[in-house]
């Protein structure tokens, strides 16, 4: 498995403010993916962001509002920006580790998130 | 990009007793794997089940896949205290491509 390590781990902040979340990993990555879970619910993708090329985004997120830096195969950043109550969420990043423990699939593992609310 | 539906929404069983989770999907799938998060932490991850197997075991864990039905179950056998936490499936199709969360278990494991 990978060790994966978010900072901060929990932040409150005031609206109109950016956060910036690091994820680092202990080991070198070609797919990060970063992942939204609102308050009593499931995950919902973000981005996916590959080392040396633009952030892919999902329906209804913008590079403006949560870009993303991703400068080499162990770190990536999420920043939330100009930040409005319903931005309250833990915001994950995974990784995807091929074959080590699945016979030849990909797992995906999680960092322990940030736990954002904005006030 | 929810794709999987986990049932029960939550789940209440005494220590010693089994606990099972299911978890049906839409699509095809590459493989299945299952996730605790315990009390809003980060996701743990449990198994990992192919596309082409039909039964998995982790210590006190089972999963199985049926891609006819579109179903996977969890069964966590001689459940404790310590497993109580949320339990979710996702699914994805193939290597470079997110996972698709369910909407997640609440398991509740009372001494």
């Amino acid at each position: 498995s990978a060790v994966i390590s978010q900072k901060p781990s929990r932040d409150i902040c005031q609206r109109g403010t950016s956060l910036t979340i690091q994820c680092q990993v202990d080991s070198q990555v070609t797919m990060m993916f970063w992942y939204r879970q609102q308050p009593g619910q499931s995950l919902t993708l973000i981005a996916t962001a590959n080392q040396g090329s633009e952030a892919t985004y999902e329906s209804g997120f913008v590079i403006d509002k949560f870009p993303i830096s991703r400068p080499n195969l162990t770190f990536s950043t999420l920043t939330v920006s100009n930040m409005s109550p319903e931005d309250s969420s833990i915001y994950l990043c995974s990784v995807e580790i091929f074959g080590r423990t699945s016979g030849g699939s990909e797992t995906q593992y999680f960092g322990p998130g940030t736990r954002l609310l904005v006030l | 990009s929810q794709q999987g539906e986990e049932d029960p929404q939550a789940l209440s069983i005494q220590e010693g007793e089994n606990a099972t989770m299911n978890c049906s999907y839409k699509t095809s799938i590459n493989n299945l794997q299952w996730y605790r998060q315990n009390s809003g932490r980060g996701l743990v991850h449990l198994i990992l089940i192919r596309s082409n197997e039909r039964e998995k075991h982790s210590g006190r864990l089972r999963v199985t896949l049926d891609t006819s039905k579109k179903s996977s179950s969890l069964l966590i056998t001689a459940s404790r205290a310590a497993d109580t936490a949320s339990y979710f499936c996702a699914t994805d199709g193939y290597s470079g491509y997110a996972l698709n969360f369910g909407k997640g278990t609440s398991l509740l494991v009372t001494p």
